[in-house]
This record gives structure tokens, C-alpha cells and sequence, in this order.
């Protein structure tokens, strides 16, 4: 069964602490590997797809990097703004995503 | 642009009620997605719409019933609804590479409709 793991569940960091958001997945047949961020009662927002493993990009204080196993989403110097739920999600074909339960970062002033 | 809009943004109903949800995108994708969120959990997929013609229904109650008027419009009529379904909905759209197998799409999600069943 295709299966999307986030860890940590939540994660508390000061402002300038750099951290990383991990997202282990188990798929038959992976065709691309997103990561979004949810604000609190809102859609959730596009940040990076990810295709290959060895793959990288970068946005802002953010970098998505993948693995034949995991990706991992770097934060760098996180600023309180960077507060949200982060969620990653396996496309296992058939215009079908499965979502890992996403990781709630506060970010401290 | 990657916009996808919702409307309402708020829906309060009560059991015996009818309403609908709409959804639009602008951007011209063929592929058009309704998923249920509750508090703290994932989205769940309901519905894939590909060129305007329903291609998945994840056993979803026949009290939630899609329909794809056009390739830029996507409505969710709701009938007999219970407390239990009460979520935030979301519509997503994609560009809808023939072929869903292969597809790797990336999914652009709209704002939500907030539902409260009474």
C-alpha cells in the first residue's frame, strides 16, 4: 500500500534557527513528489515539485531536496511568516496524491 | 497566474438543505479535483474530473454529487448532509495530461468553502 510518513508532527523553532522537515514515502510507482504549506483554515499553497532523486530547489529560506526513500524540506533562518502546516504528498499516478499528515512549524519571534 | 477560486468562502446548512459549492480556474486545466479536510488531517480526495468527464469517485456519498459544467467550472451539489460532514472543501485544478497514469501534474488548490452542517 502507498504510504506518506511527515516527521516531526510539530516542530517549535526560534526565528534564525535553521531545521528540517522530514517526508518518508513508500509508493509503486512514484510520479513526483510535492511539498505545500497550509496556512490555518486556508487551501493549501504550491511550493516545489520534485521529480528525481538527487533533485533540488530552492525558494527563498526554503530548499526541497529527494531521495529514492524521503525528502526533506530545509528551512533556513525560518522567520515567524514561515509559521504554518507543511504538508508533502506522493503522486502515485492516476492524477492521485497521497498526503503525509503534515508537519505544524511555529516559529518563534 | 495559479489562481483557483472558491465560492462561499462559509456555508452554514442544515440537514434537510440543498446548496452547492463552486469552483474556477482561469488557467486552462483539464483536470479538476474536490477534496474533504477535517481540522488536523490531510486532504482526502473526493472527486477527478478530466475533460470535463468524471474519471474518479472515491466511494464518496451520493448526498455529494459533482458536475463539470465546463472546462473552467466544477460544482459540488450537497443534499441531506450530515453533522459528520462538516470540513473545510477544497478544489484543486491541474494542467490534465492525457494519459492519468503518467500524469505528473502539480495540483494548485483554491481557498476552501467552510462547511457547517447543522
Amino acid at each position: 500500500e502507498d504510504q506518506v510518513t511527515q516527521s516531526p508532527e510539530a516542530l517549535r523553532l526560534q526565528e534564525g534557527e535553521s531545521s528540517s522537515l522530514n517526508c518518508s514515502y513508500t509508493v509503486s510507482g512514484l510520479r513526483g513528489l510535492f511539498w505545500y504549506r497550509q496556512d490555518p483554515g486556508k487551501g493549501p499553497e504550491f511550493l516545489f515539485t520534485l521529480y528525481s532523486a538527487g533533485e533540488e530547489k530552492e525558494k527563498e529560506r526554503l530548499k526541497a531536496t529527494l531521495t529514492k526513500k524521503e525528502s526533506f524540506l530545509h528551512i533556513t533562518a525560518p522567520k515567524p511568516e514561515d509559521s504554518a502546516t507543511y504538508l508533502c504528498a506522493a503522486n502515485t499516478g492516476f492524477q492521485k496524491l497521497v498526503f503525509g499528515t503534515g508537519t505544524r512549524l511555529l516559529v518563534s519571534p | 497566474d495559479t489562481e483557483v477560486t472558491q465560492t462561499p468562502k462559509h456555508l452554514v446548512m442544515g440537514m434537510t438543505n440543498k446548496k452547492s459549492l463552486k469552483c474556477e480556474q482561469h488557467m486552462g486545466h483539464r483536470a479538476m479535483y474536490w477534496y474533504k479536510q477535517k481540522a488536523k488531517k490531510p486532504p482526502e480526495l473526493m472527486f477527478v474530473y478530466s475533460y470535463e468527464k468524471l474519471s474518479i469517485n472515491e466511494s464518496v456519498p451520493s448526498r455529494f454529487s459533482p458536475e463539470c459544467p465546463n472546462s473552467s467550472l466544477l460544482n459540488l451539489h450537497l443534499h441531506a448532509l450530515q453533522p459528520e460532514d462538516s470540513a473545510l472543501y477544497l478544489c484543486a485544478s491541474s494542467q490534465g495530461t492525457l494519459g492519468t497514469e503518467t500524469s505528473t501534474d502539480t495540483q494548485y488548490f483554491g481557498p476552501g468553502t467552510r462547511l457547517t452542517v447543522l
